[in-house]
């Protein structure tokens, strides 16, 4: 089975900087997705960004992108130019390609606190 | 278009009684997940639906816990005699028919508080 570790409980940032939180996973599978998904406290789950494990390219979505080292099985996402407005939990996500089970596996998440 | 619409935002129950979680997936969607989050932890699969299938439960607990996704009308997580630790905040999120690489869309949850 696939997990997904994220060791940062708790990340702090002054508005304006830019930070990065850590992602790693265990898998078997050659080809499957990664996600970052941003709950803010409303509760509402909201897509980031995505990575298709086949792309050697890193996405990138305005201001967040991600390092993904698929040989490390790491998938870090950074945040450039902080705002108020990105403090949340943020999910790291696992999909499998295909097969009968189509879930995400999520990590515990990191509080990311935004400083004014 | 709407997004994905889950109902009610709040749900208390007492020790005992029955839980109805609804879930209307986005136009077009005809897969519904449920996931589970409780407190300081991340969401938790529990289960996989088309139209009128059970596609993949193998994330629901095998007693009390039943889902359906009939022809007509939302998705409804049952949660029969439901005990204190069912206490979470229950999500369902909709996807497309085919297969794709983007995440799903999550409706905000309902959030579930057994008394």
């Amino acid at each position: 089975a696939q997990t997904v570790t994220q060791s940062q409980p708790e990340m702090s940032v002054q508005e304006a900087e830019t930070v990065t939180l850590s992602c790693t996973y265990d898998t078997s599978e050659s080809d499957y997705y990664l996600f970052w998904y941003k709950q803010p406290p409303s509760r509402q789950m909201i897509l980031v960004i995505r990575q298709e494990a086949y792309k050697q390219q890193n996405a990138t979505e305005n201001r967040f992108s991600v390092n993904f080292q698929k040989a490390a099985k790491s998938f870090s996402l950074k945040i450039s130019d902080s705002q108020l407005g990105d403090a949340a939990m943020y999910f790291c996500a696992y999909r499998s390609p295909g097969g009968g089970a189509d879930g995400l596996t999520f990590g515990k998440g990191t509080h990311l606190i935004i400083q004014p | 278009n709407a997004g994905v619409m889950q109902n009610p935002r709040h749900l208390v129950r007492r020790r005992g009684q029955e839980a109805r979680l609804r879930c209307s997936p986005m136009k077009g969607h005809s897969h519904v997940y449920w996931y589970r989050q409780l407190p300081e932890e991340g969401l938790k699969f529990m289960v996989y639906l088309q139209k009128e299938n059970i596609i993949d439960e193998s994330g629901m607990p095998k007693e009390r816990f039943s889902a359906e996704f009939p022809k007509e009308g939302p998705s409804i997580l049952r949660i029969q005699q439901v005990v204190r630790g069912d206490s979470a905040a229950y999500f369902c999120a909709s996807s497309p028919p085919s297969r794709s690489s983007y995440g799903y869309t999550f409706g905000s949850g309902t959030r579930l508080t057994v008394v």
